[in-house]
């Protein structure tokens, strides 16, 4: 049974680029969720994708973009990268349709911004 | 404004006791608590979940809700070295609606 996946694992950019990352849901769950979690805090909503759409979002800024793919699997996209956004980004899933709420976790992917 | 609170720590116990992490939550409606362990440089991992009032066991693990106080609990038994680790609560409304965070407390078991 396949877990939450994330790529790339770690990532470097330069203030004002652009990135993406890529999430796959863990095997039967449909609903995808971002999280930012910056160094010695707990992890804090972005936004979360279910059905293609954006359902709901945390307080962050419109620099930060997503999209559901019909195969469940999301990306997160910030554009004009700041300093502040150095941080591990995650991903977690869960599934509405079996009403399994529990979200789990992928590894994350370290972004640093220089 | 929903806000989890958790003491940092660190939380020092000795092989073999009993660990007792503690969260208190400010929003009345929130519905579904989780405790993640979270290990350094990696990615939070769900150990216990809890909807209800009460008690709820796995294995080593025991947390507690008291919904009056506001108030989850986690117990580790039987503490082990490899139990070192950040652990986080969170709390949502039920459903898919998203977690609210502690920032987490550092447990250290000294062998």
């Amino acid at each position: 049974d396949a877990g939450v996946t994330q790529s790339p694992t770690h990532l470097i950019k330069t203030r004002g680029q652009q990135v993406t990352l890529r999430c796959s849901p863990k095997s039967g769950h449909d609903t995808v969720s971002w999280y930012q979690q910056a160094l010695g805090q707990g992890p804090q909503f972005i936004f979360q994708y279910y059905e293609e759409e954006e359902r709901q979002r945390g307080n962050f800024p419109d620099r930060f973009s997503g999209h559901q793919f019909p195969n469940y699997s999301s990306e997160l996209n910030v554009n004009a990268l700041l300093l502040g956004d150095s941080a591990l980004y995650l991903c977690a899933s869960s599934s509405r349709v079996s009403f399994s709420y529990e979200q789990y976790f992928g590894p994350g992917t370290r972004l640093t911004v220089t | 404004q929903k806000e989890v609170e958790q003491n940092s720590g660190p939380l020092s116990v000795p092989e073999g006791a009993i660990a007792s992490l503690n969260c208190t939550y400010s929003d009345r409606g929130s519905q579904s608590f989780f405790w993640y362990r979270q290990y350094s440089g990696k990615s939070p991992e769900l150990i216990m979940f809890i909807y209800s009032n009460g008690d709820k066991e796995d294995g080593r693990f025991t947390a507690q809700l008291n919904k009056a106080s506001q108030y989850v609990s986690l117990l580790i038994r039987d503490s082990q070295p490899s139990d070192s680790a950040t652990y986080l609560c969170a709390v949502n409304w039920g459903g898919n609606t998203p977690l609210v965070f502690g920032k987490g407390t550092r447990l250290s078991v000294i062998a």
